[in-house]
């Protein structure tokens, strides 16, 4: 069975801009969290998707948004992008709690 | 919200070497997970527990619900195992948003 993957591996963006990035969870799996990392804060939580459905959200300004499409793929757009979004982005799957999830290898960030 | 401690936050070691990362957190959780993070980012889940101990390969992850701590142990290290390993703690309802992390132990075995 494949596991969590995410496009693109890595991303250059310039203050402003926006950026989507893209992740398919193990089939069947309907649960799809998302992380920020950064050397500073560590690993936060960002949001969960469920069924096409923001269960939770972390706290993160509105800049940061997600959806989940019917085949349980996910997708987070960052808007006017700032120097602080430079960070390891990963996304974690799960069947349906969020209680064992399964990470991807994450999308690597850098704004300039 | 619960504060979750690891110790040691560096650790160089020699292969063969028996590798103890603790991880103690301040309030009740119903599951902790440790997980392994590589150079180049990748985050692979090693175990996931509620109470007890669990073993898997050189791998073996304790948990004392009681006194709110939990140990991994690497048993006859290898360079291979030179990584960042986090320890994540569920709280309340188990939802994603009550997910806290360390800040991880940073492990390098040295042949």
């Amino acid at each position: 069975k494949a596991g969590v993957t995410q496009t693109p591996r890595y991303l250059i963006k310039t203050r402003g801009q926006q950026v989507t990035l893209s992740c398919s969870p193990i089939s069947g799996h309907r649960s799809v969290s998302w992380y920020q990392q950064t050397p500073g804060q560590g690993l936060q939580f960002l949001f969960e998707y469920f069924s096409e459905t923001q269960r939770n959200k972390g706290n993160f300004p509105g800049r940061f948004s997600g959806r989940q499409f019917s085949n349980s793929r996910s997708e987070m757009n960052v808007s006017t992008l700032e120097l602080g979004d430079s960070a390891l982005y990963l996304c974690a799957s799960s069947l349906v709690s969020p209680y064992e999830q399964y990470f991807g290898p994450g999308t690597r960030l850098t704004v300039t | 919200k619960n504060e979750v401690e690891q110790s040691p936050q560096n650790l160089t070691a020699q292969e063969g070497e028996f590798i103890t990362i603790n991880c103690s957190y301040s309030v009740g959780i119903s599951a902790l997970h440790w997980l392994q993070q590589h150079p180049g980012g990748g985050i692979v889940s090693l175990f996931m527990l509620s109470s007890g101990k669990k073993k898997h390969g050189r791998l073996i992850a304790t948990i004392n619900i009681q006194e709110k701590h939990s140990s991994l142990h690497i048993t006859a290290s290898h360079p291979r195992d030179s990584a960042v390993y986090i320890c994540a703690v569920f709280t309340s309802g188990g939802g994603a948003d009550g997910l806290t992390f360390g800040k991880g132990t940073h492990l390098i075995i040295q042949p």
